[in-house]
């Protein structure tokens, strides 16, 4: 498969929780980025952190990268309802500059 | 800036049409585009890299024949669905690569086409 893997496939928690999706890739990268999508709609661009940076913030969003293990977390902190939605991670191949995204993670946040 | 669009946003046609979608960078050059397609509750799977000026590269499984790629301005990219089937039924992502200025090499997202045959 092209595709990176994410765990988990779907994620459940209360509002106000964290919320936490990991994105494992198989090939060198020269980035790795994080897409949210609502059912239906395109995608919207979270975050983007190079393979020479360990972690980036940008609001209530963490992002971790560990080269070495080919792998990335998301966190979102103090979840809200309208952070419900399909959650993507891609990476930027080294070799090809091409995206390939990861399998995804549904994330829904009860009330 | 870095904006990229698709039209139609939406289409429906009859099984055995062809079918055209339009990808534009609307304030930036790209040589490179890429073409994903996305079935309901699935990920973004690439379908092919469209490069201006030269042939498409497809991604192992995709029919070249059906889905036929035409990169013929730094700012435009068709990817037009030959015969279309229902199993075709899909929405269609296309992005750009900047070349230059702020986003140099940054890929950005049209918004999508929902293709439903019948």
């Amino acid at each position: 498969s092209q595709q990176g893997e994410e765990d988990p496939q779907a994620l459940s928690i209360q509002e106000g929780e964290n919320a936490t999706m990991n994105c494992s890739y198989k090939t060198s990268i020269n980035n790795l980025q994080w897409y949210r999508q609502n059912s239906g709609r395109g995608l919207v661009h979270l975050i983007l952190i190079r393979s020479n940076e360990r972690e980036k913030h940008s609001g209530r969003l963490r992002v971790t990268l560990d080269t070495s293990k080919k792998s990335s977390s998301l966190l979102i902190t103090a979840s809200r309802a309208a952070d419900t939605a399909s959650y993507f991670c891609a990476t930027e191949h080294s070799s090809a500059s091409k995206i390939i995204f990861g399998s995804g993670t549904r994330l829904s946040i009860r009330p | 800036g870095a904006v990229v669009s698709q039209h139609p946003s939406w289409v429906i046609c009859k099984s055995g049409t062809s079918v055209k979608i339009e990808c534009r960078s609307l304030d930036f050059q790209a040589t490179t585009m890429f073409w994903y397609r996305q079935f309901p509750k699935q990920s973004l799977m690439l379908m092919a890299t469209s490069n201006e000026g030269s042939k498409a590269t497809y991604e192992q499984g995709v029919e070249k024949d059906k889905f036929l790629i035409n990169h013929a301005s730094l700012t435009l990219s068709t990817l037009t669905v030959t015969s279309a089937h229902p199993e075709d039924s899909s929405f269609y992502i296309c992005s750009a690569r900047d070349l230059g200025g702020e986003h140099y090499n940054e890929q950005f997202f049209g918004p999508g086409t929902r293709l439903t045959v019948l």
